[in-house]
């Protein structure tokens, strides 16, 4: 089984649409948890950190459930410019486990 | 600041050619990664250095080695390119501590091996 699995999609939504993307872990002992956008032949940048309490940044909430090992984001209120691949993140428990999803790609049309 | 830049952008080898992948970073980071990225696969890390004179391996270092003799620099050697090898290679560093993991990356050289 792979360290990270993730829904490559696409998934393909209307603007002002709610969307939502799920990854799953299969180590228990890992550590950090991030999610990273990466537009288009571009380099992966982070959109933002995963908390077990739930982490939320304007339209965007993050979510982590240890109990069944996946992280999800929540995209709200969807905007032209938030298309783009959203790659999951976690780090094992030590520093050279560092692992990302393959990445759910997302369009956004008008 | 530059940020993470990369060394080249773009290459094509011929099988059992060499090169060096430059990574630069002017944030004084402690940690610096090489990762692959290849379509469907998601990025993997190859090598990594928690430090100046530090490389340890990741998860796909075959056919792979690294140096990182200035804290600032961390090399990417291919001794004999394969096609296996054709990929976006991606540099990135981070500040070292627990609660400093956001990754920043270069802006990737992509690799094509004939």
């Amino acid at each position: 089984r792979k360290e990270v699995e993730q829904d490559p999609g696409p998934f393909n939504v209307p603007e002002g649409a709610t969307v939502a993307f799920n990854c799953t872990y299969s180590n228990s002992a890992s550590q950090s948890f991030f999610w990273y956008r990466q537009d288009c032949r571009k380099e992966p940048k982070l959109l933002m950190s995963v908390y077990s309490s739930g982490n939320e940044d304007g339209r965007f909430t993050a979510q982590l459930n240890r109990a069944s090992q996946y992280i999800s984001l929540l995209i709200r209120d969807s905007k032209l410019s938030d298309s783009a691949t959203y790659l999951c993140f976690h780090r094992g428990s030590t520093l050279g486990r560092l692992y990302f999803g393959r990445g759910t790609q997302l369009t956004v049309w008008p | 600041n530059a940020g993470v830049t990369q060394t080249p952008k773009f290459r094509v080898l011929k099988t059992g050619q060499s090169m060096t992948l430059l990574c630069a970073q002017d944030m004084n980071h402690e940690y610096m990664y090489w990762y692959r990225q290849d379509p469907g696969m998601g990025l993997r890390l190859i090598h990594y250095s928690v430090g100046e004179g530090t490389t340890a391996k990741g998860e796909v270092p075959d056919g792979y080695n690294v140096s990182r003799l200035k804290k600032q620099n961390f090399l990417l050697g291919l001794e004999s390119a394969a096609p296996s090898q054709t990929s976006v290679y991606f540099c990135a560093s981070n500040q070292a501590g627990e609660s400093s993991y956001e990754q920043y990356f270069g802006p990737g050289t992509r690799l094509t091996v004939t």
